[in-house]
């Protein structure tokens, strides 16, 4: 079965770092994505891991452990304009994607 | 050009209409996708277009009908829909079903069902 399991929320102060942690269990493996969605809008690529290691971009990093079936996805220097849902996705070995539930990220001043 | 157009942004039905929701891409993907997501709740997965052909349904109730025409356009035809279907309608896209890349999504359309 398809298990992808990410806190429901986080709180966090505006300028600070924030880790969402997400732990999956799936029938195979093809990379793990995550998305930013703000309420009532389309998902948002954010990034995609399918290596172990970490990847950066700007303020956002994402981290992936295969052997754990863990990744985090890191901001750096929040904005407010980054209170959001962040959605973890796996690509399953029939190249489905599965989302977990999302983590609902407020960021305050 | 990397956008995912859906038409109507807002739907208002009642239970005995038949409406369509539109999804167009321009990207030269061959695999669209329709889900179903519910307010805080994760995109749920209903149905995928693989070449134009139906290549995936997850036991989506006969009152949502999808229909391919060409590789650029997908539809949602809706009837007879209930008060529970009531849910942003999301399209996604990408290079084709055998690929992982990333999957590009339309702005939904918000649907309700009164």
């Amino acid at each position: 079965g398809q298990n992808i399991d990410q806190p429901t929320e986080m709180t966090a102060t505006e300028g600070a770092i924030v880790q969402i942690n997400c732990t999956y269990q799936t029938s195979g493996f093809n990379g793990l994505f995550w998305y930013q969605q703000h309420a009532g809008e389309a998902p948002t690529f954010l990034s995609y891991n399918v290596l172990d290691g970490l990847e950066e971009k700007g303020r956002f990093s994402s981290f992936l452990s295969r052997s754990k079936g863990y990744s985090y996805l890191l901001l750096k220097e929040l904005q407010m304009k980054d209170s959001a849902s962040y959605l973890c996705a796996v690509y399953n070995a029939g190249n489905m994607l599965t989302f977990g539930g999302g983590t609902r990220l407020m960021v305050k001043p | 050009d990397t956008e995912v157009t859906q038409t109507p942004k807002h739907l208002v039905m009642g239970m005995t209409n038949k409406k369509s929701l539109k999804c167009e891409q321009h990207m030269g993907h061959r695999a669209m996708y329709w889900y179903k997501q519910k307010a805080k709740k994760p995109p749920e997965l209903m149905f995928v277009y693989s070449y134009e052909k139906l290549s995936i349904n997850e036991s989506v109730p006969s009152r949502f009908s999808p229909e391919c025409p060409n590789s650029s356009l997908l539809n949602l035809h809706l009837h007879a829909l209930q008060p529970e279907d009531s849910a942003l309608y999301l399209c996604a896209s990408t290079r084709d079903r055998s690929s992982t890349y990333e999957q590009y999504f339309g702005p939904g359309t918000r649907l309700t069902v009164t």
